[in-house]
């Protein structure tokens, strides 16, 4: 089918460690990829994207390569900090009609 | 730049009254915007697809009926929830897509319905 899948969390990590949040995919073709972060509230911001194999999409010292073998895009940082605490999202394109496809969502806690 | 303005971010209302949603791409042309539904803790369910001069698109599931858009010019989508009741009270989200560019998507920052 298609579909994104995210690992399940919440995660929950202390300042200054590092981040892996699992994303994978399902898909006929070679989709475009997305994170998106959701602060509570607030609608998505997007932080990242790639629209081709082995393309790596990065922003804020976030980052997330394309995997077609693995067909994954997995997202990590080195070393995060308590304003990263948010719901992040990984989204697929899905052909030409404009719609993304969501994961369901990873919760990022950062302690102090 | 590609900003999305949604109003109102929050709205409480007596069961029964109609409710509506502005989504504006305020630097760009739209063409295409979507409209989503968050529930908490939960990831976006897209509800439909809203096309500029045309009909919107709505998933399967969604009532047309309930669900009013209009998306009369390329940067203004609209969403009326009519004859709201309580489980209409969720987190509603617009993105606009650029005309004729590529993805991504730009989103609003969501609005917080509550039905009494």
């Amino acid at each position: 089918g298609n579909s994104v899948t995210q690992m399940e969390g919440p995660v929950t990590l202390s300042e200054e460690a590092f981040l892996t949040i699992n994303c994978t995919y399902t898909a006929t073709g070679y989709p475009s990829l997305f994170w998106y972060v959701q602060y509570p509230g607030e609608g998505l911001q997007l932080l990242l994207k790639a629209t081709k194999a082995d393309d790596k999409g990065s922003n804020k010292g976030f980052e997330a390569t394309y995997r077609k073998e693995t067909t994954s895009f997995h997202l990590e940082k080195g070393s995060v900090q308590v304003s990263d605490s948010a719901v992040y999202f990984c989204a697929r394109s899905t052909g030409n009609t404009g719609k993304l496809i969501f994961g369901q969502g990873t919760t990022l806690q950062v302690k102090p | 730049g590609a900003v999305v303005s949604q109003h109102p971010s929050w709205v409480i209302c007596k069961s029964g009254t109609s409710v509506k949603i502005e989504c504006r791409s305020l630097d760009f042309q739209a063409t295409t915007m979507f409209w989503y539904r968050q529930f908490p803790k939960q990831s976006l369910m897209l509800m439909a697809t809203s096309n500029e001069g045309s009909k919107a698109t709505y998933e399967q599931g969604v009532e047309k009926d309930k669900f009013l858009i209009n998306h009369a010019s390329l940067t203004l989508s609209t969403l009326t929830v009519t004859s709201a009741h309580p489980e209409d009270s969720s987190f509603y989200i617009c993105s606009a897509l650029p005309t004729g560019g590529p993805q991504p998507q730009h989103f609003g920052d969501g609005t917080r319905l509550s039905i009494l």
